[in-house]
C-alpha cells in the first residue's frame, strides 16, 4: 500500500488564523480525499481533491472555508481558513490507487484556542 | 442518502474470546464495497478487511472475518482469539459512487486481560 505522509501531525492555532495541512504520497494515486473527524465522532468527507482542477466538495463544506489544492498525483493540501473553536478536529487525508481500498494518513489533530 | 449504522456504541470481550461487531447499511446500488477500519488511540485509520458486494463469499483476514448478508444489508465483523492490541474504535464504512466512503458512528471495543 502507498506510504502517506501528513503534516503537521498536530497544531494549536489562534482563532481567526488559517492552517495548511499537507498530504504527500510516495507513489502516484488516482484519488485523494480529505476527511474531518470531530471529537468523539466519526469521519465525514470534506471533499475529493482533483488533480489539476477544483476540488469536489460535499454538502456543508465550501471552498472559501476549506480550500484544497492538488497540483500533481502525489500531493495535496487542505487549508482550514478563519478558524474558530468549532474547527477543532482531526483532519485526515486518504488515497486510493486503482481498485485498492483507501488508505489513510496519520491525521492532523487541530486545536483552536 | 446512504447511511451506515452501528447501533452499539461499545463492547467488551475477554482476551482469547470471540466478539462480533454489527453494522447495517442502506443503499440503492448493486455494486459497492464494504469495509471495517480500526482506529487505535494513535488516531491512525487502519484497514481491517474489505468485502466486495458482488462476491457471495465472506472475506477473511487472519483472525478477522465478516458475515455479509446482502439482502439484509448487514455486514458484521467477527474477531477471533481477541488480543489486547485489538482494543480500539472500529468503524464500518461503505464506498459508493466515485469511491466516497460513508462511515458509521463507530464502536469502542475493549479487551479484558
Amino acid at each position: 500500500s502507498a506510504v502517506i505522509s501528513q503534516k503537521p501531525s498536530r497544531d494549536i492555532c489562534q482563532r481567526g488564523t488559517s492552517l495548511t495541512i499537507q498530504c504527500q504520497v510516495d507513489s502516484q494515486v488516482t484519488m485523494m480525499f480529505w476527511y474531518r473527524q470531530q471529537p468523539g465522532q466519526s469521519l465525514t468527507l470534506i471533499a475529493t481533491a482533483n488533480q489539476g482542477s477544483e476540488a469536489t466538495y460535499e454538502s456543508g463544506f465550501v471552498i472559501d472555508k476549506f480550500p484544497i489544492s492538488r497540483p500533481n498525483l502525489t500531493f495535496s493540501t487542505l487549508t482550514v481558513s478563519n478558524m474558530s473553536p468549532e474547527d477543532s478536529s482531526i483532519y485526515l487525508c486518504s488515497v486510493e490507487r486503482g481498485d485498492q481500498p483507501q488508505h489513510f494518513g496519520d491525521g492532523t489533530r487541530l486545536s483552536i484556542l | 442518502a446512504q447511511t451506515v449504522t452501528q447501533s452499539q456504541p461499545e463492547m467488551s470481550v475477554q482476551e482469547a474470546e470471540t466478539v462480533t461487531l454489527s453494522c447495517t447499511y442502506d443503499t440503492s446500488e448493486s455494486d459497492y464495497y464494504l469495509f471495517w477500519y480500526k482506529q487505535p488511540p494513535s488516531r491512525q485509520m487502519i484497514l481491517v478487511i474489505r468485502q466486495e458486494a458482488y462476491k457471495q463469499q465472506n472475506a477473511t483476514e487472519n483472525r478477522f472475518s465478516v458475515n455479509f448478508q446482502k439482502a439484509a444489508k448487514s455486514f458484521s465483523l467477527k474477531i477471533s482469539d481477541s488480543q489486547l492490541g485489538d482494543a480500539a474504535m472500529y468503524f464500518c464504512a461503505k464506498s459508493g459512487a466515485n469511491s466516497k466512503l460513508t462511515f458509521g458512528k463507530g464502536i469502542t471495543l475493549s479487551v479484558r486481560p
